[in-house]
């Protein structure tokens, strides 16, 4: 199974400053079709999760441009670039490049 | 509207069985592929089964293998999850989720179940 370890675990922020969440992947996501299915996800409090980029930096449709995401092979990045109050959540990546599916264990955003 | 609407959790004994329900409306539902994602109270999202839209393709976690069944019925627009044998670690919030060509990007608000004696 392919492993996501995400880091940090928590990530204060201060407001209008960005913010940086690393994903790993114990193998390359490429799949043989020459995509890298390489998602990040947004979960507010008590609600559920939200796509905000797909296939590592595209992003989906209605997400705000501060939101980006980078990478390739095994290592990838989402930043925000002044973070939000709207913004604080957990955010996970996921890969479905390869059954079974996995996510990373998730980021915690907070306002400092 | 996209709507993903699920159903059919609640508190069941260990050993017991449940079928959830996934409604979807405002797409069509037969163009994609479509998953169950469960997430256990205060923790991280796990995925437990996918499904193509034909049925050819279907994928399970191992924590669930053998005793989860995923299935469809696209004349109903319904995606369904089987679970037999529950225990105790299968209490999650399990959502479902429209696969658009290898992402999720559409998300019930999902439905709790609950396995306790």
């Amino acid at each position: 199974d392919i492993v996501m370890t995400q880091t940090p675990l928590s990530s204060p922020v201060t407001l209008g400053q960005p913010a940086s969440i690393s994903c790993r992947s114990s193998q390359s996501l490429v799949h043989s079709d020459g995509n890298t299915y390489l998602s990040w996800l947004q979960q507010r409090p008590g609600q559920p999760p939200r796509l905000l980029i797909y296939k590592i930096s595209n992003r989906f449709s209605g997400v705000p441009d501060r939101f980006s995401g980078s990478g390739a092979g095994t290592d990838f990045t989402l930043k925000i670039s002044r973070v939000e109050a709207e913004d604080v959540g957990v955010y996970y990546c996921m890969q479905v490049t390869q059954y079974p599916l996995t996510f990373g264990g998730g980021t915690k955003v907070e306002i400092k | 509207e996209v709507q993903l609407v699920e159903s059919g959790g609640g508190l069941v004994q260990p050993g017991r069985s449940l079928r959830l329900t996934c409604a979807a409306s405002g797409f069509t539902f037969n163009d994609y592929a479509m998953h169950w994602v469960r997430q256990a109270p205060g923790k991280g999202l796990e995925w437990v089964s996918g499904i193509s839209w034909k049925s050819a393709n279907i994928g399970y976690a191992d924590s669930v293998k053998g005793r989860f069944t995923i299935s469809r019925d696209n004349a109903k627009n319904s995606l369904y999850l089987q679970m037999n044998s529950l225990r105790a670690e299968d209490t999650a919030l399990y959502y479902c989720a429209k696969d658009l060509s290898g992402t999720f990007d559409t998300w019930g608000r999902g439905t709790m179940v609950t396995v306790s004696s």
